[in-house]
């Protein structure tokens, strides 16, 4: 069915260190999966996406890996600061509009 | 460039009453959706528009409505508004509508019914 799904409802990581945030989706025909950030009162900010072309995609201190025989999606997060500080999701899209499907997100607290 | 605006940024409506909440997308960009986001039901896809046309719906009842005028800008309008409507309604722009474009979220309508 649609869903994606989130491993984790929090993860709390220390300052400087590397975090890990995994999703699992449902629908193999997926073919383009998102990472957004969002922080208190803001909407969902973009942070690195990925095509099921690929098995990873590297940004600025961010990896997504995507491993399609599992239907499991990451977000790697080099040397949290503070202000990565947020609640993530996952969203996947299905087919060829603009629809996403969201999981429930993973809360990421930063510990100094 | 603007990202995208959403106004308001906050309502209080009463049991009853419509709202009608507008969305202006980031220059150029023809794509624009819905989302209704509440703590319980999390991120939930409402409407997508692409140039005036509605291309996709998802699972709200007909209370939910949107249209998209041609210059791109988009409302959508809630009436008979109930308690559970109370949520963050945020829109998106994209690019394009392949359902492979990047999309930019502006910072939300937060509703309140009362």
């Amino acid at each position: 069915g649609e869903s994606v799904g989130l491993h984790l409802p929090t993860l709390s990581v220390q300052e400087g260190d590397n975090s890990i945030i995994n999703c699992a989706y449902s629908n193999s025909a997926s073919d383009y999966f998102i990472w957004y950030k969002q922080e208190s009162g803001k909407g969902p900010q973009f942070i690195i996406d990925i095509r099921s072309n690929m098995d990873k995609r590297q940004g600025q201190r961010v990896t997504v890996l995507l491993n399609k025989t599992v239907k499991h999606l990451s977000l790697q997060i080099a040397a949290t600061q503070p202000g990565d500080s947020a609640v993530y999701f996952c969203a996947e899209n299905l087919g060829g509009a603009q629809k996403l499907v969201f999981g429930q997100g993973t809360r990421l607290t930063i510990n100094p | 460039k603007a990202g995208v605006t959403q106004t308001p940024r906050y309502l209080i409506k009463t049991r009853g009453q419509q709202v009608t909440l507008s969305c202006s997308p980031i220059s150029g960009h023809r794509s624009v959706s819905w989302y209704q986001q509440t703590p319980g039901q999390g991120l939930q896809f409402l409407f997508e528009y692409f140039s005036e046309t509605q291309r996709n719906k998802g699972n709200f009842p007909g209370r939910f409505s949107g249209r998209q005028f041609s210059n791109s800008r988009s409302e959508m309008n809630v009436s008979t508004l109930e308690l559970g409507d109370s949520a963050l309604y945020l829109c998106a722009s994209s690019l394009e509508a392949t359902g492979q474009a990047e999309a930019f979220f502006g910072q939300g309508t937060r509703l309140t019914v009362v």
